[in-house]
Parts: C-alpha cells; sequence; structure tokens
C-alpha cells in the first residue's frame, strides 16, 4: 500500500516554455500534497503544502506564480512551471500524507528529473 | 542551530556490522519522528517511523527515540551493501509538514 506515482520521470523542455507534473496516490485518499525540490547532493527543499480543494500553502522563496500547484482530487496534484530557466532544472519530487488527524507519514512518488535547456 | 541534525558522513561500516545513524532535533515538543532511506538519484523511502520514547523494531531496523535528550537512533543490524544510501531524518511540525535532516550519507564495505 501508500504507493505514489509521479509523471514524467524525465522531461527536458526549452528556456520559456511550461512543463506539467501529475503526482498520484494509487492506493489511499491523499489529504494533504507536498511538492519538493532537490539539487544534487543537497537536502530536500519543501516548496509548497497543498490540501485537496484548497490553494496551496508556498514556502517562503517559492515564487508562486511560477510554480503552479492544483490540488483537484484527493488523488491528484499537479506542479506548473511556467516560464521555465535553466536554473530551474533539477528533481521534483511530489509526496502524500493519508487522511487523517492522526496520520503523519508521507509516502513519495519517484521525482522528475527536469532539465530545462 | 538546525531544527534537525544529522552528521553528513559518510559513515563506513563493514559488512555484517551493526551501522548506528544518529539525530538531533530541537524542538522539545516534537512528537513523531521518521526515518527515510535515499538512494543516489532516488526519491527518499519511509523505513520507520517512531512517535513513544523507546525502541521500535521492524526486521533488521531498530529506531530509538530519548525525547528528554531530543535525538532519535537508527540502528540496522547485519548491515548489507544494499543498504548503502543517504538515511534522513525527519520531525513532524504542528502543520503536518516535515522538518528535514541533512542526511546522512552510509557505506557498507564488502
Amino acid at each position: 500500500g501508500a504507493v505514489v506515482s509521479q509523471h514524467p520521470s524525465r522531461v527536458i523542455c526549452k528556456s520559456g516554455t511550461s512543463v506539467k507534473i501529475e503526482c498520484r496516490s494509487l492506493d489511499f485518499q491523499a489529504t494533504t500534497m507536498f511538492w519538493y525540490r532537490q539539487f544534487p547532493k543537497k537536502s530536500l527543499m519543501l516548496m509548497a503544502t497543498s490540501n485537496e480543494g484548497s490553494k496551496a500553502t508556498y514556502e517562503q522563496g517559492v515564487e508562486k506564480d511560477k510554480f503552479l500547484i492544483n490540488h483537484a482530487s484527493l488523488t491528484l496534484s499537479t506542479l506548473t512551471v511556467t516560464s521555465a530557466h535553466p536554473e530551474d532544472s533539477s528533481f521534483y519530487i511530489c509526496s502524500a500524507r493519508a487522511g487523517g488527524p492522526i496520520s503523519y507519514e508521507q509516502y513519495f512518488g519517484p521525482g522528475t528529473r527536469l532539465t530545462v535547456t | 542551530q538546525k531544527e534537525v541534525e544529522q552528521n553528513s558522513g559518510p559513515l563506513s561500516v563493514p559488512e555484517g556490522a551493526i551501522a548506528s545513524l544518529n539525530c538531533t532535533y530541537s524542538d522539545r515538543v516534537s512528537q513523531s519522528f521518521f526515518w527515510y532511506r535515499q538512494y543516489s538519484g532516488k526519491s527518499p523511502e519511509l523505513i520507520m517511523s517512531i512517535y513513544s520514547n523507546g525502541d521500535k523494531e521492524d526486521g533488521r531496523f531498530t529506531a530509538q527515540l530519548n525525547k528528554a535528550s531530543q535525538y532519535v537512533s537508527l540502528l540496522i543490524r547485519d548491515s548489507q551493501p544494499s543498504d548503502s544510501a543517504t538515511y534522513l531524518c525527519a520531525v513532524k511540525r504542528s502543520n503536518y509538514q516535515l522538518i528535514w535532516g541533512a542526511g546522512t550519507k552510509l557505506i557498507i564495505k564488502p
């Protein structure tokens, strides 16, 4: 149980274009989803937290107009990187938390490696 | 002071020995703690969660929590080369977010 998928696993796009990454919880309903970014040999950096049906909460320094997050259902959240630039190249990982006030564990998707040329 | 601290390593352990990974946290009211394993180029994978003082065992893994001293550790018995990875300690915030340590790189030498 607790499987999270992400699509695509790798994407290469040209500077100035937009890229959408999907995150799905396959066998549970995800009340909360989290989006992280990780640069090579660096720690996970939380970008935003999204609850189903609500606007995402972005961490300080993360541009909400550049990184659009939608969490329209209990099993799907999307991250759209708009007007991508080479510095946005990174490993983007989503995680999901099952519902309930005592459910704290986060389960991660396999990640999406974005390269902006 | 970082909220969650881990020794970055690398920690080198001979195959078959016990690997001991440590983590300290600053928020005394923290209640929920997690260990994740991350292989190079992959996403983190949950290994253990622990909420109460004491030991929690799952197969070759044992998580230990000492809230009075504000540390949590992970022991890996009978270490295997496949255990070589970066181990991340995480502590839950009040809003379900996790605060992450920088991770300890573990190398199991055959």
